[in-house]
């Protein structure tokens, strides 16, 4: 089983619709985690840290359920501009002096007009 | 802000040659630093994880002979493809952590695309 899983996707929406992606964990180290965005052919950029309690930045609202492990990414009112892969980050804690960050496979997707 | 620069951003070399490709912090200093690999339409996959001053960590089914991590120091990690092939091409992707900041920090260099002919 892959450590981090995510919906296969690719989403296509309109805009305007609301869309949430899902994300499994499987490693109970697991201690931080984070949506990240990557465009084509770009290096992935921090959309958010998700927390415990839940937390919301503008459109974007994260959840994480520590118990069954998974995470949850809403986007309310897509734009254009969010078509994007979605990236589901782990960060494990290890017996080492350094930490693991592992990213999910990915969700595409493309707001249509 | 925190900014971790890679270089080169494009390659193309040769099968058989060896290509360098350079991670560096620009402005703090980076005791662990993450090398990713990124094959089309696929997610990262975390290659090797290199500590400043001693071996880097392979994750399984990375061969270390073939892919060399030096992190000689607190700024600068280099990943070297020896004898590349046609299938070693891929977006490589080095991340870093800043020392003294929250361990949830992550910055990514710009990536390097690599193309085998």
């Amino acid at each position: 089983r892959k450590e981090v899983e995510q919906d296969p996707g690719p989403f296509n929406v309109p805009e305007g619709a609301t869309v949430a992606f899902n994300c499994t964990y499987s490693n109970s180290a697991s201690q931080s985690f984070f949506w990240y965005r990557q465009d084509c052919r770009k290096e992935p950029k921090l959309l958010m840290s998700v927390y415990s309690s839940g937390n919301e930045d503008g459109r974007f609202t994260a959840q994480l359920n520590r118990a069954s492990q998974y995470i949850s990414l809403l986007i309310r009112d897509s734009k254009l501009s969010d078509s994007a892969t979605y990236l589901c980050v782990v960060n494990i804690v290890t017996k080492t002096s350094y930490d693991k960050v592992i990213f999910g496979p990915g969700t595409s997707l493309s707001v249509i007009p | 802000g925190a900014v971790v620069s890679q270089h080169p951003s494009w390659v193309i070399c040769k099968s058989g040659t060896s290509v360098k490709i350079e991670c560096r912090s620009l402005d703090f200093q980076a005791t662990t630093m993450f090398w990713y690999r990124q094959f089309p339409k696929q997610s990262l996959m975390l290659m090797a994880t290199s500590n400043e001053g001693s071996k880097a960590t392979y994750e399984q089914g990375v061969e270390k002979d073939k892919f060399l991590i030096n992190h000689a120091s607190l700024t600068l990690s280099t990943l070297t493809v020896t004898s590349a092939h046609p299938e070693d091409s891929s977006f490589y992707i080095c991340s870093a952590t800043p020392r003294r900041f929250s361990p949830n920090t992550i910055y990514f260099g710009e990536g390097s695309w690599l193309t085998v002919v």
